[in-house]
């Protein structure tokens, strides 16, 4: 069966500091992948999604960046920081186009 | 205005009632309808997907969806305390690579 991991589950970082989360897929070959972010109380919003290694697309232009080193791994990262990238991040993957997407648990990240 | 549109809620039911969560939207183009269950601090889990219009029943979950009112709902009966967690709504439709949720509803079920 298809598992999703995802970490670390929780982050607290300062104002500039880098950020990396990662995210992988086991059980399935070449998924299609998803970073979200999900603020309190809102729906989620799609940041990037991709289809495959090295293909990247970005939902909405930001602080952020994604890349896809491998088949089954996805990750988000930021130069420096802002408070405003605080919220849930999740990372999801489907098997196809139109295809329910399974979460991760998520990350908390704090940027303080 | 948004593409779906989700009550927040809370809404508090009693232990053992039936559960009536629902969703509209506007973009005619969505055909398939999915809903997910949030526990705090979780990730979303999906609870059901279905395609077009109809219903779809899985234990005492069901999943109903009406395209002409652009109206989908999901049913809980019997409804227990474990249900309690933020139900979302979310759609698609054939050549859109993501899904777009609802902003969710929050149930409460009091033991």
């Amino acid at each position: 069966s298809q598992t999703i991991h995802q970490w670390p589950a929780t982050l607290v970082q300062p104002v500039g500091s880098p950020l990396s989360l990662e995210c992988t897929v086991e059980g399935t070959s070449n998924p299609n992948l998803y970073w979200y972010r999900q603020a309190a109380g809102r729906g989620l919003q799609l940041l990037f999604y991709s289809v495959g290694i090295g293909q990247i697309s970005s939902e909405v232009p930001q602080n952020l960046s994604a890349s896809r080193p491998q088949d089954r791994q996805f990750i988000l990262s930021s130069k420096k920081l802002l408070l405003s990238d605080s919220g849930f991040y999740l990372c999801a993957w489907s098997d196809q186009e139109d295809s329910p997407l399974h979460f991760g648990n998520g990350t908390r990240l704090t940027v303080t | 205005q948004k593409e779906v549109e989700q009550d927040p809620g809370p809404l508090s039911v009693p232990e053992g009632a039936i559960v009536s969560l629902n969703c509209t939207y506007s973009n005619s183009a969505f055909q398939y309808f999915m809903w997910y269950r949030q526990y705090s601090r979780k990730g979303p889990e999906l609870l059901m997907y279905t395609y077009s219009s109809g219903n779809k029943e899985d234990g005492r979950f069901t999943a109903q969806v009406d395209k002409s009112s652009k109206y989908i709902s999901l049913f809980i009966r019997d409804s227990q305390p474990s249900d309690s967690a933020t139900y979302l709504c979310a759609m698609s439709h054939a050549g859109r690579r993501a899904l777009t949720f609802g902003s969710g509803t929050r149930l409460q079920v009091q033991p």
